[in-house]
């Protein structure tokens, strides 16, 4: 949607280190989101960057380039839970500045034994 | 604390029929949204808001209308379902646009 791009897939292995990777139009930025969702379930928030940079959550970090229009989620110790999609998103101008949010198609995780 | 509450969560609909899925949330929130979710893919947004009396299209509006004549609640309205809208729902809100999203627990709607 609207220029927001992730991998459609990814397997990872447990105890590992994984990066998952999203590209956006760079024009009007206003931030960007991550989220993960279980199949089945609502989006549940992970992080959201602004400026520049590694934000990190605990086994969780969002990093961000606002020049370069990337941004990538780093999940560290992998556990079987983590196995999930994960969703960029951007705040586009929309009827008030940064009020549309858009999603990427998603990433889905999957984590091996 | 409730949140964001959807109604109904299931519903199956013939070709031609209408529904409204209701959309609550105790949040005190400026913004709204309504996304829809097809298998495989991310959210696609239908139709936003940013206020009590003010609603604006977003990527996927055609065949949808929406309502928002009280603060708390967000209606999206099918006026005649098509397969084509067999969907899961998800409604969310924040306090403003680059505020944390909400998320209700969504609404499959199938329609045959």
């Amino acid at each position: 949607g609207q220029n927001i791009d992730q991998p459609t897939e990814m397997t990872a292995t447990e105890g590992a280190i994984v990066q998952i990777n999203c590209t956006y139009q760079t024009s009007g930025f206003n931030g960007l989101f991550w989220y993960q969702q279980h199949a089945g379930e609502a989006p549940t928030f992970l992080s959201y960057n602004v400026l520049d940079g590694l934000e990190e959550k605990g086994r969780f970090s969002s990093f961000l380039s606002r020049s370069k229009g990337y941004s990538y989620l780093l999940l560290k110790e992998l556990q079987m839970k983590d196995s999930a999609s994960y969703l960029c998103a951007v705040p586009r101008g929309g009827y008030s500045s940064a009020s549309k949010i858009i999603f990427g198609s998603g990433t889905r995780l999957s984590i091996r034994p | 604390n409730a949140g964001v509450t959807q109604t109904p969560k299931f519903r199956v609909l013939k070709t031609g029929q209408s529904m409204t899925l209701l959309c609550a949330q105790d949040m005190n929130h400026e913004y709204m949204y309504w996304y829809r979710q097809d298998p495989g893919m991310g959210l696609r947004l239908i139709h936003y808001s940013v206020g009590e009396g003010t609603t604006a299209k977003g990527e996927v509006p055609d065949g949808y209308n929406v309502s928002r004549l009280k603060k708390q609640n967000f209606l999206l309205g099918l006026e005649s379902a098509a397969p084509s809208q067999t969907s899961v729902y998800f409604c969310a809100s924040n306090r403003q646009g680059t505020g944390e999203l909400f998320f209700g627990e969504g609404s499959r709607l199938t329609v045959l």
